[in-house]
């Protein structure tokens, strides 16, 4: 069984520049989860998608984007990047109607 | 607006002993409720989960009791060990179907010391 993983693992970006963070769901799973940790803080939900479709949004701007594709591979775009987007970003695939979400170890995004 | 909520940022206690960490939530409409640890550099870890028509599930040293009336929930570690030192994050789903999300409380930080 396949876990879930995240690359890149650190990451620094200039103040409005993009990134993309992507995430390996685990074997089997339909269903990714993305959060933003920020220091002190716990995950605060961003998006989630089910079968390549966006089902569910958090409070955050347009700017954070994702997709998911045929494997349930996942990618978070977020543009125009500002200072206070620096945080650990973390994907959890599960399964359906998600009870228990497994998490990939997290991109450290550094905005300088 | 904190739907979860962990009042207690830190917890120390020796090892052998019980640790307790509490988690209060204000949406009764929440179904189901999970703890997760979190080492530094790692994503959360799975821990133990509870569905909201139990008041409890064990599993090993972990218990987690649900007291619906109270909002309020508790993980049970005995005996505490040292490797069970991490930050215990609670969470509560929320929503329908397939349209369902993870809320979370702010986290608390326990340190079993030898």
């Amino acid at each position: 069984e396949t876990g879930v993983t995240q690359s890149p693992t650190h990451l620094i970006k200039t103040r409005g520049q993009q990134v993309t963070l992507r995430c390996s769901s685990q074997s089997g799973h339909n269903t990714v989860s993305w959060y933003q940790q920020a220091l002190g803080q716990g995950p605060q939900f961003i998006f989630q998608y089910y079968r390549e479709e966006e089902n569910g949004r958090g409070n955050f701007p347009p700017r954070f984007s994702g997709l998911q594709f045929p494997n349930y591979s996942s990618e978070l775009n977020v543009n125009a990047l500002e200072l206070d987007d620096s945080a650990l970003y973390l994907c959890a695939s599960s399964s359906g109607g998600m009870a228990e979400a497994f998490f990939g170890q997290g991109t450290r995004l550094t905005v300088v | 607006d904190q739907q979860v909520k962990q009042n207690s940022p830190s917890l120390s206690v020796q090892e052998g002993r019980i640790s307790i960490l509490n988690c209060d939530y204000t949406n009764s409409m929440f179904d189901y409720f999970l703890w997760y640890k979190k080492y530094p550099a790692e994503g959360p870890t799975f821990l133990i989960s509870i569905s909201s028509i139990k008041d409890k599930n064990e599993d090993g040293r972990f218990t987690v009791f649900l007291n619906k009336s109270a909002k309020h929930l508790s993980l049970h570690i005995v005996p505490s060990q040292p490797g069970d030192s991490a930050v215990y994050f609670c969470a509560a789903r929320g929503g329908a179907g397939n349209n369902r999300k993870l809320i979370w409380g702010l986290g608390t930080s326990l340190a079993v010391n030898p």
